[in-house]
């Protein structure tokens, strides 16, 4: 599977928008970019993923660098509930699985 | 999107035991996996649980110590076999629906097991 590098933490203040970065420089055609969070105590749940353009959902949005060798989560206006980890996923059609790094923790301060 | 019910949700185990974790969807799904997540660590897939077969595992995980059931589109076990510490974990279930890349996952709430 091809392998995403993102930063080991960031941190943000309350009502302020956050851009999360992700790296996949060997990303192939067929790969989804997908974006998961994992609040304390909870299983991952979904954020948004996308193909080649930008994506917008109530939750965030993702923007694709045209070559897809990068992308970056956007969250517009981070509250406190949005501490979690947040990891991006490269998935192919033909596997299914999603392997996990280890992710982006993000801290919002009040 | 699936919802899914894992049960236990948490346990404390005796070293040399096992133990077998459910996980029922409310609907028929394509796909279904099994996660750990070691304290303070990533997730890490088990194995895909394939409906009527036996499980595809992946590298460092064998049938003996994880053995998986799925016998229809809606449920699946995980079985932790002969315990030890090191076995400690959240064990998660994941479903997805279609074959598609573009098809998201969800996770259960996950099983914390202890193990004394």
């Amino acid at each position: 599977d091809a392998k995403t590098t993102q930063p080991n933490s960031m941190e943000s203040n309350e009502e302020e928008p956050v851009h999360l970065p992700c790296n996949h420089s060997t990303i192939s055609g067929t790969d989804y970019i997908h974006w998961y969070r994992q609040l304390p105590s909870q299983g991952p749940e979904y954020v948004i993923h996308g193909l080649t353009s930008n994506v917008n959902n109530r939750m965030a949005s993702l923007a694709i660098a045209e070559d897809r060798k990068s992308s970056t989560l956007i969250l517009h206006r981070a509250t406190l509930r949005d501490a979690a980890v947040y990891y991006c996923i490269l998935r192919r059609t033909s596997y299914g699985k999603l392997t996990f790094g280890q992710g982006t923790i993000l801290t919002v301060h009040p | 999107s699936a919802v899914i019910s894992q049960k236990p949700s948490r346990d404390i185990c005796q070293r040399g035991t096992s133990l077998t974790i459910q996980c029922q969807v409310d609907s028929q799904v394509t796909m279904m996996f099994w996660y750990r997540q070691q304290p303070g660590q990533s997730l890490t897939l088990i194995a895909t649980a394939n409906q009527g077969s036996e499980a595809t595992y992946e590298s460092g995980f064998v049938i003996d110590k994880f053995p998986i059931s799925r016998p229809n589109l809606t449920f699946s076990t995980l079985t932790v076999s002969n315990m030890s510490p090191e076995d400690s974990s959240i064990y998660l279930c994941s479903v997805v629906m279609g074959s598609s890349g573009a098809n998201v996952l969800t996770f259960g709430a996950g099983s914390r097991l202890t193990v004394l």
